[in-house]
């Protein structure tokens, strides 16, 4: 049972351009969340994705922006890049109706923009 | 979501059992309080989630007092291995926010 995937790994970008990261979930989960993790930091909440839709956005602007696939897969998409959005971007899957709402995290994107 | 605060770093040595305690003061009736731990370029690893009194799995047990203001992490016995950041958080449906967390070091 494969868990939740990333890709790609690592990714060196340029001041201004666009980036799209994506996210596989965890084999039967719907619900795609994710987040920013700067060095040194805990992770916050970017935006949420279930039934293809954004369901919750944390404090983040309009420049990020995200999909989701039928097939429950997610795209994170950064535009105009600035230096701060240097992090590691997390995904993490979950199963909508849990109540226990148990996340489960992918390993990251490790972006630097320079 | 209630915002949680605990401790910014703590020290131990092995083979001891350390406790990680987390206030959560205005936690709501349906949220939950969880346990994440995370190593260095690594994605955050559940450890436990409770609602009320005492939880216990094979790596951690979680306490919860009745008013669930607070709640303590034990983790027994830790080894080197355990050296990572834990973070505590209260979650509600589908929302989970993460605070700073706590550095904990194992020493040998």
């Amino acid at each position: 049972d494969a868990g939740v995937t990333q890709s790609p790994t690592h990714l060196i970008k340029t001041r201004g351009q666009q980036v799209t990261l994506r996210c596989s979930p965890k084999s039967g989960h719907d619900t795609v969340s994710w987040y920013q993790q700067a060095l040194g930091q805990g992770p916050q909440f970017i935006f949420q994705y279930y039934e293809e839709e954004e369901r919750q956005r944390g404090n983040f602007p309009d420049r990020f922006s995200g999909h989701q696939f039928p097939n429950y897969s997610s795209e994170l998409n950064v535009n105009a890049l600035l230096l701060g959005d240097s992090a590691l971007y997390l995904c993490a899957s979950s199963l909508y109706r849990d109540t226990s709402y148990e996340q489960y995290f992918g390993p990251g994107t490790r972006l630097t923009v320079t | 979501l209630a915002k949680t605060t605990q401790p910014i770093s703590m020290d131990s040595y092995e083979g001891q059992e350390v406790n990680i305690t987390c206030s959560h003061n205005n936690i709501a009736t349906n949220d939950y309080i969880t346990w994440y731990q995370q190593f260095p370029s690594q994605g955050p690893r559940f450890i436990i989630q409770g609602y009320k009194t005492k939880v216990t799995n094979e790596v951690a047990s979680l306490f919860i007092p009745a008013d669930r203001k607070s709640s303590t992490l034990s983790l027994p016995r830790v080894s080197l291995s355990d050296t990572a950041v834990y973070y505590c958080l209260v979650n509600r449906n589908n929302d989970m926010r993460f605070g700073a967390g706590t550095r904990l070091t194992v020493k040998p």
